[in-house]
């Protein structure tokens, strides 16, 4: 059991290139996050997904867009990169809408 | 939405000594509050929640407690050992048009030190 899994760990964007970074997660969760750490900062909701096929804008969604075809996947998709989405991105899912999350590692990312 | 503070933002303590780490939040709907440990360079990890039927819950020497009515909870981490050493994040559930959404505010964030 994997639980939470991303890729990949690191990565350098030039201004306006586009990426995708992945999430998949083998605990059957319905629940499925992203989240944005800056650096001294604590966790912004990007995105968020309560079962395949339903997605849903969280705190800070502008620059980036989602999908969620099945239960164990949830791409975030970053299109025409900006300095500003510097940061470090966690996945997370949880079981139940109030339950516990769990994290994968991170995805560091610099936008150059 | 809801707005979780944390307080202090970096805390400083000698080796078995008591912290205590505190935070508000603003929304009355809000039940669900869980502490996350994140250590450097890791990915954050549930150390305890607690639920709004409870005031308060221990494991070890980690407690929570909670106050509905002032919008307040804290955590409490006694005989401090250098490996509590990390940055701690609460975090508040609301719900949102009915549904349970299970949307998480966190707060900022609070360095521990602990000394030896």
């Amino acid at each position: 059991n994997a639980g939470v899994t991303q890729t990949p760990k690191f990565r350098i964007l030039k201004i306006g290139q586009s990426m995708t970074l992945q999430c998949t997660q083998d605990m059957n969760h319905n629940y499925m996050y992203w989240y944005r750490q800056d650096p001294g900062m604590g966790l912004k909701l990007i995105y968020y997904s309560v079962g395949a096929g339903i997605t849903d804008k969280g705190e800070v969604p502008n620059g980036y867009n989602v999908s969620r075809s099945t239960t164990e996947d949830f791409p975030l998709r970053l299109e025409l990169a900006a300095p500003s989405q510097t940061s470090v991105y966690f996945c997370a899912s949880s079981s139940t809408g109030k339950g516990t999350q769990y994290f994968g590692p991170g995805t560091r990312l610099l936008v150059l | 939405g809801e707005n979780v503070e944390q307080h202090p933002s970096t805390l400083s303590v000698q080796e078995g000594d008591s912290a205590v780490i505190k935070c508000t939040y603003s929304d009355s709907a809000s039940n669900y509050f869980p502490w996350y440990k994140q250590e450097l360079g890791k990915r954050p990890q549930l150390i305890i929640d607690i639920r709004s039927n409870v005031g308060e819950k221990k494991d070890q020497r980690i407690a929570v407690t909670l106050n509905k009515t002032a919008k307040h909870f804290s955590l409490h981490i006694t005989e401090t050992q250098p490996e509590d050493s990390a940055v701690y994040f609460c975090a508040a559930s609301t719900v949102i048009g009915g549904s349970t959404l299970g949307r998480l505010y966190f707060g900022r964030g609070t360095q521990l030190t602990v000394w030896p």
